[in-house]
C-alpha cells in the first residue's frame, strides 16, 4: 500500500521559474517529512524538512508548505536554476519502536530546468 | 569526515546466487538502515539496525537478511536472487534520538542476469 503519493512524475520549467512538487500521505501517525534530491549515480541527499507543526519552511530557494488538515504538503523551487535538474523525493517519517525511524517515500519526480 | 560508504559500488549476481552488500555509517553513528530502489522509483524501505539489534523491517521476503557490527557497519544479505533483485541498495545512517536526518550513501547498484 502506498502510503505516500506524489505528482508530478516529471516536471520541465524554464530557468527562474519556479517548480513545484506535491506529495499527499495517508498515515496521520507521520511526524516528519523530508524532501530528498538525488542526482544519477547518486544517493538521496536531504534538501529540507518539515514537522508537522509547522505550516511552512523557507531554506534559501526551497519551501515546503505544508496542510496537516488536507495531509498533503509541496516543495517549492523559486529561481528554477539548470544545476537544481535532478529527481526529488518526498518522505515521511513514523515513529518505530526503536530510537531511529524508517522513511516511507514518494515515487519520485523528474525535474528538468532548462536554460 | 568520511560520509555513509558502500561497497562494491557495482555488482553482476546470477539468478540463484547470493550476494553481501556492506555499509559503513558516518563516524558516531550507530543507526543503520537499508533500502532497495528499483530504476523509476522511490527507495523502499527494507531494514533499520540500531545498536546492533533490528529496529524495524520493511515488506520483503526473508531471503533479505541483515546485521550490524559493533563498529556499527553493516551487511545486507539477499538469497536466492530474482530477476527482481535488480535495484540500487542504499545504506542510511543517522544518530539516535530526534535528529531523524538520515544520511545515505551512494548505493551498490546489483543486476541479476
Amino acid at each position: 500500500q502506498q502510503q505516500v503519493k506524489q505528482s508530478p512524475q516529471s516536471l520541465i520549467v524554464q530557468k527562474g521559474g519556479i517548480s513545484i512538487i506535491n506529495c499527499a500521505y495517508e498515515n496521520t501517525a507521520f511526524d516528519y517529512f523530508p524532501w530528498y534530491q538525488q542526482f544519477p549515480g547518486k544517493g538521496p541527499a536531504l534538501l529540507i524538512a518539515i514537522r508537522p507543526d509547522v505550516s511552512e519552511k523557507k531554506e534559501g530557494r526551497f519551501t515546503i508548505s505544508f496542510n496537516k488538515s488536507a495531509k498533503q504538503f509541496s516543495l517549492h523551487i523559486m529561481d528554477s536554476q539548470p544545476g537544481d535538474s535532478a529527481t526529488y523525493f518526498c518522505a515521511a517519517t513514523l515513529i518505530s519502536s526503536g530510537s531511529a525511524r524508517q522513511l516511507t517515500f514518494g515515487s519520485g519526480t523528474q525535474l528538468t530546468v532548462l536554460p | 569526515d568520511a560520509g555513509v560508504t558502500q561497497s562494491p559500488t557495482h555488482l553482476i549476481k546470477t539468478r540463484g546466487q547470493h550476494v553481501t552488500l556492506r555499509c559503513s555509517p558516518i563516524s558516531g553513528h550507530k543507526s543503520v538502515s537499508w533500502y532497495q530502489q528499483v530504476l523509476g522509483q522511490g527507495p523502499q524501505f527494507i531494514f533499520q539496525y540500531y545498536e546492533k539489534e533490528e529496529r524495524g523491517r520493511g515488506n520483503f521476503p526473508d531471503r533479505f537478511s541483515a546485521r550490524q557490527f559493533p563498529n556499527y557497519s553493516s551487511e545486507l544479505n539477499v538469497n536466492a536472487l530474482l530477476l527482481g533483485d535488480s535495484a540500487l541498495y542504499l545504506c542510511a545512517s543517522s544518530r539516535q534520538g530526534m535528529n531523524t536526518e538520515a544520511f545515505f550513501g551512494q548505493g551498490t547498484r546489483l543486476t541479476v542476469v
